[in-house]
């Protein structure tokens, strides 16, 4: 069955940096895009970055363009979220979530989170 | 940005009713919006994908419609685990955005 296990998540200091990984398995990891969704306390889910299949294609949202960058390794079947200048604004569970197609479309199959805190 | 408004952003309803959730645009698009279900503490739950097909594994009284500015989430007959929040999510541009979300509570 598909199980999508993100790791690397913690309290870090304004500023500084973080990153994140997510170890997919029981699908073909290289045939779907991913994304990461983040969930700030209270609120609802804010879509982060999407990456295709192949790493070709990247898409951010305006609030993380230029901090946070997303790749993945497709011989390792893992997706990574490189985040830096981290602000209090980015504490928020991160989920990695897997794409129905190769680019962004409908999201079935997500990750049970990570949080990540911002505080000095 | 593409801004999806729900309506109601909270209802209270019993076992057994016929709940409406209505999801409206800021513009218009064909198909790419989904559906989830979340429940506290856990990551959201594809309900329907690609505005009106019901993933597999979901029970049959959800169903989803619509199309241009305006989507529907339908449950025809509440059950008591479908009790949580409510999403809707579009693709068809980017940055790619959820609602704000519709809370289903217990009356």
């Amino acid at each position: 069955q598909v199980q999508l296990v993100e790791s690397g998540g913690g309290v870090v200091q304004p500023g500084r940096s973080l990153r994140l990984s997510c170890a997919a398995s029981g699908f073909t990891f290289s045939s779907h895009g991913m994304h990461w969704v983040r969930q700030a306390p209270g609120k609802g889910p804010e879509w982060v970055a999407v990456i295709s299949h192949d790493g070709t294609k990247k898409y951010y949202a305006d609030s993380v363009k230029g901090r946070l960058t997303i790749s993945r390794d497709n011989s390792k079947n893992t997706l990574y979220l490189q985040m830096s200048s981290l602000g209090t604004e980015d504490t928020a569970v991160y989920y990695c979530a897997k794409d129905r197609r190769v680019e962004a479309s409908n999201l079935d199959y997500w990750g049970q989170g990570i949080q990540v805190t911002v505080s000095s | 940005a593409i801004q999806l408004t729900q309506s109601p952003s909270s209802l209270s309803a019993s076992v057994g009713d016929r709940v409406t959730i209505t999801c409206r645009a800021s513009q218009g698009f064909n198909n790419a919006l989904a559906w989830y279900q979340q429940k506290l503490g856990k990551a959201p739950k594809l309900l329907i994908y690609d505005a009106f097909n019901l993933e597999s594994g979901v029970p049959s009284r959800f169903s989803g419609s619509g199309s241009g500015t305006d989507f529907t989430l339908t449950i025809s007959s509440l059950q008591p685990d479908d009790f949580a929040t409510y999403y809707c999510h579009q693709f068809y541009s980017f940055p790619i955005t959820f609602g704000q979300g519709t809370r289903l509570e217990i009356k």
